[in-house]
């Protein structure tokens, strides 16, 4: 039973440019969550999607946008790359909405370093 | 805005001891789940123990306990006979039903041979 899978796993990116991280969730979810956690902090929340609408998102600008696919997968776009958008995010996964007991799982995130 | 503190940047316990982990969160909500939620090196989060509110009973996983203090909105994790794999970052994490987790800054927990 494969987790959930994130790609790429490391990336390098310039200032100004954009980037789309991928998640694959967990075997019988269709609920997928972003974080965005910087060095040493916890993880905070971007956005959640379900049957492939963005549900919830957190306080994050425009410049960060996702969309879901008809087989559960997601993508994460952010747009016009500022140096603070160096960070792991990571994609989380669980049951439908009506089914969630609230625990979350994670893939092992994509590593964005923007130079 | 519900908020989850970790006082505790950082925690040492001597292999075999056991360690307690502090938490405390503020919500205004009655019914919701709480997490411990731990991050070796090799970054995946990986859930502990989940603690549901409106059970009493604190939730125990092998040697992992919490003391959940509903009233004090306190959640710590007692790690007993801590082992060296156990060496990681822990956070602490809050949600509402279907809705997103809110997780501490962390506590990295070393542990001494």
């Amino acid at each position: 039973d494969a987790g959930v899978t994130q790609s790429p796993t490391h990336l390098i990116k310039t200032r100004g440019q954009q980037v789309t991280l991928r998640c694959s969730p967990k075997s019988g979810h269709d609920t997928v969550s972003w974080y965005q956690q910087a060095l040493g902090q916890g993880p905070q929340f971007i956005f959640q999607y379900y049957e492939e609408e963005e549900r919830q998102r957190g306080n994050f600008p425009d410049r960060f946008s996702g969309h879901q696919f008809p087989n559960y997968s997601s993508e994460l776009n952010v747009n016009a790359l500022l140096l603070g958008d160096s960070a792991l995010y990571l994609c989380a996964s669980s049951p439908g909405l009506d089914r969630n007991t609230g625990e979350l799982f994670f893939g092992e995130g994509s590593r964005l370093t923007v130079l | 805005a519900q908020t989850v503190t970790q006082s505790q940047p950082e925690m040492s316990v001597q292999e075999a001891e056991t360690v307690t982990l502090s938490c405390t969160y503020d919500t205004s909500e009655s019914d919701y789940y709480l997490f411990w939620y731990k991050q070796p090196p090799s970054r995946q989060m990986i859930l502990v123990i989940r603690q549901e509110a409106y059970k009493q009973q604190n939730a125990t996983e092998n040697r992992f306990s919490v003391n959940f203090q509903k009233a004090a909105k306190s959640f710590s994790l007692k790690i007993s006979d801590s082992q060296l794999g156990d060496a990681a970052m822990y956070f602490c994490a809050y949600t509402v039903y279907g809705n997103k987790l809110v997780f501490g800054a962390g506590t990295i927990l070393r542990v001494k041979s």
